[in-house]
């Protein structure tokens, strides 16, 4: 089965900073997809950023950006610029690909990390 | 207005008692789930949709049952709510499809359930 783990249950970075989340996961799976989300104290999840297993160049978004290390199983996010809107908890979530069939389209999600920012 | 949402947005309830939590969603997603979340623990699925006549079980659906009454919505329901279903719920869809967008789950606001 695919497990997703985050190994910071906290993290702190001062405004305007850069700040980098880890996430590692385990699979036996080539096709999948790896995400970030964040949840801020309003509790809504939000997409931050995806990617494509298949895909080699990793993805940005705007002052979020991964590094995704198919080999070593690693998808960690860089947060350039720190905000104090970025206090939130991340979850780092796993999706098998469609090609597996069965519960394809479910997320696996690690436990979180607190990102706290100080001004 | 909201794409996912969810009522209601925060429930308090007793043992035993039988409770229906709904999600809507006007994306016209083919896919829809109810998650649980813990403090701690991240979120579990407890029961998916692929369409309206494809319900499947997650990954913690004991005391729980769902119904997907027309594409746009689907419900969850506590037969007989105990202390510990007390958590953060929520609904989420996708889209069917091979294209990373189309693989992503877009949330409701949750809802809140404290069983008393």
């Amino acid at each position: 089965a695919q497990t997703v783990t985050q190994s910071q249950p906290e993290m702190s970075v001062q405004e305007a900073e850069t700040v980098t989340l880890s996430c590692t996961y385990d699979t036996s799976e080539s096709d999948y997809y790896l995400f970030w989300y964040k949840q801020p104290p309003s509790r809504q999840m939000i997409l931050v950023i995806r990617q494509e297993a298949y895909k080699q160049q990793n993805a940005t978004e705007n002052r979020f950006s991964v590094n995704f290390q198919k080999a070593a199983k690693s998808f960690s996010l860089k947060i350039s610029d720190s905000q104090l809107g970025d206090a939130a908890m991340y979850f780092c979530a796993y999706r098998r690909g469609e090609i597996y069939g069965g519960s394809q389209g479910n997320l696996i999600f690690g436990k979180g990390t607190k990102l706290s920012v100080k001004p | 207005d909201a794409d996912v949402t969810q009522t209601p947005r925060n429930r308090i309830t007793k043992t035993g008692k039988r409770i229906m939590l709904e999600c809507s969603q006007t994306k016209g997603h083919d896919r829809m789930y109810w998650y649980r979340q813990d403090p701690g623990l991240g979120l579990r699925l407890i029961y998916y949709s692929f369409d309206v006549k494809d319900i499947n079980k997650g990954e913690i659906s004991d005391g729980y049952s769902v119904s997907r009454q027309a594409q746009a919505k689907f419900s969850l329901s506590l037969e007989s709510a105990i202390p510990n279903q007390t958590a953060l719920y929520f609904c989420a869809t996708s889209e069917f499809g091979t294209s990373g967008t189309q693989e992503t789950q877009y949330f409701g606001p949750g809802t809140r359930l404290l069983v008393l």
